[in-house]
């Protein structure tokens, strides 16, 4: 069974700079929700997609879009980068669907990014 | 607005003793309720979840109470071990969905 992998780890953008993250999914799983950790906080909702479509988004503003692809695998975007962006990035799979674990989910390393 | 919280941002406890972790919230619509572990360079795993209709789940070392009326739960690890030190994360979530609603975790050091 393969974990949810993320890319790149770590990377320093400036500020108005645009970034992509990417996410893989845990095999099996049809759901990936993104999170901003922020230093000394708690993961944070930034949205989620289902079959390819955003299915519930947190309080981020539209520079914060994503995109989920056939195989679930799925990319953040953030535009116009903020020094507040400042953060680490994780991406969680899980699987939506009669019989699941309402709320189970599995978390990648997360992608720190940094912004000048 | 933070609707989960954890107001001891560390906590230190003897090797074999046992480990009492806090967390309150204040959205009365959170109907589920797990705990995350989570190392340096990891994600966050799950450890234990609880649903509003219980009010206490047990898995080996771990056990989850939530108390409803105080908007409270709490996570117990009897007996901890130094693999446990690691920060604990309390979350929530409301009605089916599974986006959840994080604190701000707590760092628990087990001392051997």
């Amino acid at each position: 069974e393969t974990g949810v992998t993320q890319s790149p780890t770590h990377l320093i953008k400036t500020r108005g700079q645009q970034v992509t993250l990417r996410c893989s999914s845990q095999s099996g799983h049809n759901t990936v929700s993104w999170y901003q950790q922020a230093l000394g906080q708690g993961p944070q909702f930034i949205f989620q997609y289902y079959r390819e479509e955003e299915n519930g988004r947190g309080n981020f503003p539209p520079r914060f879009s994503g995109l989920q692809f056939p195989n679930y695998s799925s990319e953040l975007n953030v535009n116009a980068l903020e020094l507040d962006d400042s953060a680490l990035y994780l991406c969680a799979s899980s699987l939506l669907g009669r019989g699941t674990n309402t709320g189970e989910l599995f978390f990648g390393e997360g992608s720190r990014l940094t912004v000048l | 607005d933070q609707q989960v919280k954890q107001n001891s941002p560390s906590l230190s406890v003897q090797e074999g003793r046992i480990s009492i972790l806090n967390c309150d919230y204040t959205n009365s619509m959170f109907d589920y309720f797990l705990w995350y572990k989570k190392y340096p360079a990891e994600g966050p795993t799950f450890l234990i979840s609880i649903s509003s209709i219980k009010d206490k789940n047990e898995d080996g070392r771990f056990t989850v109470f939530l108390n409803k009326s105080a908007k409270h739960l709490s996570l117990h690890i009897v007996p901890s071990q130094p693999g446990d030190s690691a920060v604990y994360f309390c979350a929530a979530s409301k009605g089916g969905a599974n986006n959840l609603f994080f604190g701000t975790g707590t760092r628990l050091t087990v001392i051997p």
